[in-house]
């Protein structure tokens, strides 16, 4: 089955305590990105991924890292968490096919940072 | 800087009632509209993608259209298992960046 996905689903931790979310998708597609979702707000890029080893920063990137070493894998890292990072993460990929960027999203990360 | 907003945030209909939400754009040219289903706890699930002016994509009991300005998603005799958030999101020419509004909470009482 052709999917995103994400883990863990839920994570409480304290701040400070370096974390990571990994995102992993089986469709070989080249484009993965990773949002915030906050009430009111709606989703927000944190980073965005064209391809291997070529990443670079959304709208809302501070607090946050990425890696694309391999094409089917982006981790989102928090060096040092803090509350205000409290919220629900997706992760998404795409086949730019045509310069169309239609994402297919993972089933979310529920962060809270205490 | 790309703008999405739609309308209403929240949206109660009674089953077999039908209606319409509003997405309403601003972007320096227009790659692509996309509608998005969002159910609690889950991740958004793609809809339809819309690339012009005057196109119309239907599932269902949804039908997304587009102007130049603004897109409709038209719920037709909505059933409860139609309750969902629904995302609009715009990627503008020459970008691969989506910009998402707020969304629009639809809820279908039996």
């Amino acid at each position: 089955e052709a999917q995103v996905t994400q883990n863990p689903r839920y994570l409480i931790t304290v701040t400070g305590k370096k974390l990571t979310v990994t995102c992993s998708q089986n469709m070989n597609h080249e484009y993965m990105s990773w949002y915030r979702q906050d009430p009111g707000l709606g989703l927000r890029q944190i980073y965005y991924s064209m391809n291997v080893e070529v990443t670079d920063k959304g709208d809302v990137p501070e607090g946050y890292k990425v890696s694309r070493k391999e094409k089917r894998n982006f981790p989102l890292i928090l060096e040092s968490p803090s509350p205000n990072q409290t919220s629900l993460y997706f992760c998404a990929s795409s086949f730019i096919s045509g310069g169309i960027n239609e994402q297919f999203f993972g089933p979310g990360t529920r962060l809270t940072v205490l | 800087e790309d703008q999405v907003t739609q309308s209403p945030e929240a949206l109660r209909l009674q089953e077999g009632e039908s209606s319409s939400l509003n997405c309403s754009y601003t972007v320096s040219g227009l790659r692509g509209l996309f509608w998005y289903r969002q159910d609690p706890g889950k991740g958004p699930e793609f809809l339809f993608t819309l690339y012009s002016a005057g196109e119309e994509k239907e599932k269902e009991r949804l039908k997304a259209t587009l102007t130049k300005k603004e897109s409709f998603l038209h719920i037709t005799a909505p059933k409860p298992e139609d309750s969902a958030t629904y995302l609009c999101a715009v990627q503008a020419e020459y970008d691969y960046k989506l910009s998402f509004g707020a969304g629009t909470t639809v809820t279908v009482r039996a």
